[in-house]
């Protein structure tokens, strides 16, 4: 079984949907959740953290269920710019493992 | 931005040849990865350094040797390697222990 798992899309929505991705991890000792956000030919780059509270940065809405093993994106209005590969990224307990998903691929269509 | 630098951005290089890919990172960081990213697979974490000392090695053949001479610079040594070596190699450095990782731009890597 994979270490992370996403759903590789594409997803093609028009400018101002809102559009969610999950990703699903195996392993239940993880420590840390994040995503990325990597556009075509270059490097990924920190969208946000996920916290276990849940957290929120502008249109972009991160959560964490611990215990169906999976955090998700939100992306509300979404603008042109927007349109990249979003990478789900968990680490172990020990820290040092970083486990990328496949990326989810998000076009925004005008 | 240039917080974490990568040289050659692009590479051809030969089976028989040796070259080598600089990583430089100018955030203090004290942990430093290489990773391997192919296309329509995830990004293959091969290397850490924390502290300058290399604590993961996720089974990656020898023909890579990776390098971390002080906490701001890392290596990865290329010999004979093989056409399906032929990747994007990103370079990333963090503060150690589950904080997020900032990349390098990479070195796109080809084997003929």
């Amino acid at each position: 079984r994979k270490e992370v798992e996403q759903d590789p899309g594409p997803f093609n929505v028009p400018e101002g949907a809102t559009v969610a991705f999950n990703c699903t991890y195996s392993n239940s000792a993880s420590q840390s959740f994040f995503w990325y956000r990597q556009d075509c030919r270059k490097e990924p780059k920190l969208l946000m953290s996920v916290y276990s509270s849940g957290n929120e940065d502008g249109r972009f809405t991160a959560q964490l269920n611990r215990a169906s093993q999976y955090i998700s994106l939100l992306i509300r209005d979404s603008k042109l710019s927007d349109s990249a590969t979003y990478l789900c990224v968990v680490t172990t307990s020990t820290g040092n493992q970083f486990y990328f998903g496949t990326g989810t691929s998000l076009t925004v269509i005008p | 931005e240039t917080g974490v630098t990568q040289t050659p951005r692009h590479l051809v290089m030969g089976m028989t040849n040796k070259k080598s890919l600089k990583c430089e990172q100018h955030l203090g960081h004290n942990a430093m990865y290489w990773y391997k990213q192919s296309a329509k697979k995830p990004l293959e974490l091969m290397f850490v350094y924390s502290l300058e000392e290399r604590v993961e090695n996720n089974s990656v053949p020898s023909r890579f040797s990776p390098e971390c001479p002080n906490s701001s610079h890392l290596f990865l040594h290329l010999h004979t390697l093989q056409p399906e070596d032929s990747a994007l190699y990103l370079c990333a450095s963090s503060q150690y222990d589950y904080n997020e990782q900032f990349f390098g731009p990479g070195t796109r890597l080809t084997v003929l």
